[in-house]
């Protein structure tokens, strides 16, 4: 399958921690990007890496790429309970058109 | 802009019945994605169009699905005739740079008993 493979699947911490989430694939990307979608919603993007970039930032939310071992990690700093979500990775293929490919999801609960 | 609108909402529908589902994309946005989410299969592209037209639609499952976007505003996406497992919560994205951010809808909830 060219699917992202997620873990982990699920992910309980308390207010304050952080969260990491990771994203393996298994072919050439053009990009990788992280959603979000909470319980009943449609997802929301919230950050694209390049295939030649290695980390990118953005407010609490730390993304790092490495393309040798074909991962990803989505690192949530300070989380809070509306963090609580599940989260995809995405990845553009470098061949193959346009599409985007999402992973499976790792479902985060934040504890108050 | 409203973002991505899809109807209706929920869908509650026997086996048999023909779905049809609505989407209207965020204006200017020249890609549009019809997805499909369940938890045994997770989300699958099913098709998307550019420009109106429709590049890859080999994600439709079976010939009882169709898609048509007849203009850069509304696409809909129908089953005939629907079945059990074709229950899922069907999405609709639209994007401007194909392969970056993409944009999604509410979702229309399906459920065929």
């Amino acid at each position: 399958s060219q699917q992202g493979e997620e873990d982990p699947q699920a992910l309980s911490i308390q207010e304050g921690e952080n969260a990491t989430m990771n994203c393996s694939y298994k072919t050439s990307i053009n990009n990788l990007q992280w959603y979000r979608q909470n319980s009943g919603r449609g997802l929301v993007h919230l950050i694209l890496i390049r295939s030649n970039e290695r980390e990118k930032h953005s407010g609490r939310l730390r993304v790092t790429l490495d393309t040798s071992k074909k991962s990803s990690s989505l690192l949530i700093t300070a989380s809070r309970a509306a963090d609580t979500a599940s989260y995809f990775c995405a990845m553009r293929l470098y061949t193959g058109g346009f599409k985007t490919i999402f992973g499976a999801g790792t479902r985060l609960f934040v504890k108050a | 802009d409203a973002g991505v609108i899809q109807s209706p909402r929920h869908e509650v529908t026997e086996m048999g019945q023909e779905v049809t589902l609505r989407c209207k994309p965020i204006s200017g946005h020249d890609y549009l994605f019809w997805y499909r989410q369940t938890m045994m299969r997770g989300l699958e592209l099913l098709i998307y169009f550019n420009n109106n037209v429709p590049i890859d639609d080999s994600g439709m499952p079976e010939d009882r699905f169709s898609a048509k976007m007849p203009n850069a505003s509304f696409s809909t996406l129908k089953i005939q005739p629907s079945e059990p497992r074709d229950s899922a919560v069907y999405f609709c994205a639209s994007t401007i740079v194909a392969g970056d951010e993409q944009f999604f809808g509410p979702g229309t909830r399906l459920t065929v008993l």
